[in-house]
């Protein structure tokens, strides 16, 4: 099982902002940053935000990222048809020498 | 433009071996550290493990150790994930991920590699 863990489900409609929240522990988010994933349907994943808050070049700034403790959350304002994808935080984990992704939250735009 | 390509789709049988691969270009190879994640039929994603093509060091998560083995070939710029003995439970597509110098992050993805294991 996933050592991060995320709702399997979220939903908003067009313009709204939507959180997803990601929950790990002492040993992976609580002493590493965080980084969210984007996966479209049939596609592979894709950096959407760096170290806990950063945002590659090309991402829209709709999408953020904050930390604090051992839970991190991914923030999608002013929602799109277009965002209804697969998300997925990732922090790295001390005891796997690795990093660890959450399970995994399927968002859909009502 | 930074990209990895990865071999296309295998179809194999249980017991049988299997190597594929992850080609990178525009960049210095050597400079970024190549990851395997797996993601099954789905399902969400797992690390498998990493490797550092500079010098073949390489790191694997328990869950995979022993069953896979992660190589690079520095002179052409690929890594390889390979299986001696595949079972049903590998069906699942893999991808293969640069690893970014900030935040530990996956910077470029490869477009993936299904791999199906059925008798």
């Amino acid at each position: 099982q996933s050592v991060l863990t995320q709702p399997p489900s979220a939903s908003g409609t067009p313009g709204q902002r939507v959180t997803i929240s990601c929950s790990g522990s002492s040993s992976n988010i609580g002493s590493n940053t965080v980084n969210w994933y984007q996966q479209l349907p049939g596609t592979a994943p894709k950096l959407l935000i760096y170290s806990n808050n950063q945002r590659p070049s090309g991402v829209p700034d709709r999408f953020s990222g904050s930390k604090s403790g051992t839970s991190a959350s991914l923030a999608i304002s002013g929602l799109q048809s277009e965002d209804e994808a697969d998300y997925y935080c990732a922090a790295w984990d001390d005891s796997l020498n690795g990093p660890k992704f959450g399970g995994g939250t399927k968002l859909t735009v009502l | 433009e930074v990209q990895l390509v990865q071999s296309g789709a295998e179809v194999k049988k249980p017991g049988e071996s299997l190597r594929i691969s992850c080609k990178g270009s525009g960049y210095s190879f050597t400079s970024y550290w190549i990851s395997w994640v797996r993601q099954m039929p789905g399902k969400g994603l797992e690390w498998m493990g990493r490797i550092d093509p500079s010098d073949s060091y390489t790191n694997y998560s328990p869950s995979f150790q022993g069953h896979v083995t992660i190589s690079a070939d520095k002179s052409i710029s690929t890594a390889y994930l390979q299986w001696s003995s595949l079972k049903a439970s590998d069906t699942a597509m893999y991808y293969c991920a640069r690893r970014t110098g900030t935040g530990d992050a996956f910077d470029i993805w490869g477009q993936g590699t299904m791999v199906t294991v059925s008798s």
